[in-house]
């Protein structure tokens, strides 16, 4: 079946520290991957997505790459700010359905 | 564009008494929505797929008589919580396939039931 697996948080880092949140998959077929953040009292917001293999993703900093040897689409960003703390989802498309599937998600909090 | 209108975003109510949350796309017509709760500190839980003009398709443990899914029109999808319960109480979100081949959520319904 199609699972994603991410890494457990809470990820505490300071201020313009390099940023790491690891996902990998399950899947059938050829997925698509996406990146959601949730803020605080929201709803998820998409910050990132790859359709195939080899694809990088990238938005507002943060970038992932869907690696297919790996079945991972780690999440990454040079440099985080305060304003970067929030929920992370890893997410997968299934291709033969409109389903997404998350992951458990993965709560950063960036400290001046 | 491709904005999705979740209301109310939060609601208290008592226990016993039902509650509607809906959910429009407001720029684009959504033939497809989907409806998820999200437990404190854990993940969206998938509860149901909502077709516009047929039934919703239910996943496994969830109660379709306890959670009635309407999606009467390319725009609208509606999640009717019966009979609430304390432990109904979480966050619902619904979210729709866009216009652009990916997904647009609605920013959340706090449900707490007294």
């Amino acid at each position: 079946g199609n699972s994603v697996t991410q890494m457990e948080g809470p990820v505490t880092l300071s201020e313009e520290a390099f940023l790491t949140i690891n996902c990998t998959y399950t899947a059938t077929g050829y997925p698509s991957l996406f990146w959601y953040v949730q803020y605080p009292g929201e709803g998820l917001q998409l910050l990132l997505k790859a359709t195939k293999a080899d694809d990088k993703g990238s938005n507002k900093g943060f970038e992932a790459t869907y690696r297919k040897e790996t079945t991972s689409f780690h999440l990454e960003k040079g440099s985080v700010q305060v304003s970067d703390s929030a929920v992370y989802f890893c997410a997968l498309g299934a291709y033969n359905t409109d389903k997404l599937i998350f992951g458990t998600g993965t709560r950063l909090q960036v400290f001046p | 564009g491709a904005v999705v209108s979740q209301h109310p975003s939060r609601v208290i109510c008592k226990s016993g008494t039902s509650v509607k949350i809906e959910c429009r796309s407001l720029d684009f017509q959504a033939t497809t929505m989907f409806w998820y709760r999200q437990f404190p500190k854990q993940s969206l839980m998938l509860m149901a797929t909502s077709n516009e003009g047929s039934k919703a398709t239910y996943e496994q443990g969830v109660e379709k008589d306890k959670f009635l899914i309407n999606h009467a029109s390319l725009t609208l999808s509606t999640l009717t919580v019966t009979s609430a319960h304390p432990e109904d109480s979480s966050f619902y979100i619904c979210s729709a396939r866009n216009n652009r081949g990916g997904y647009t959520f609605g920013s959340g319904t706090r449900l707490t039931v007294v």
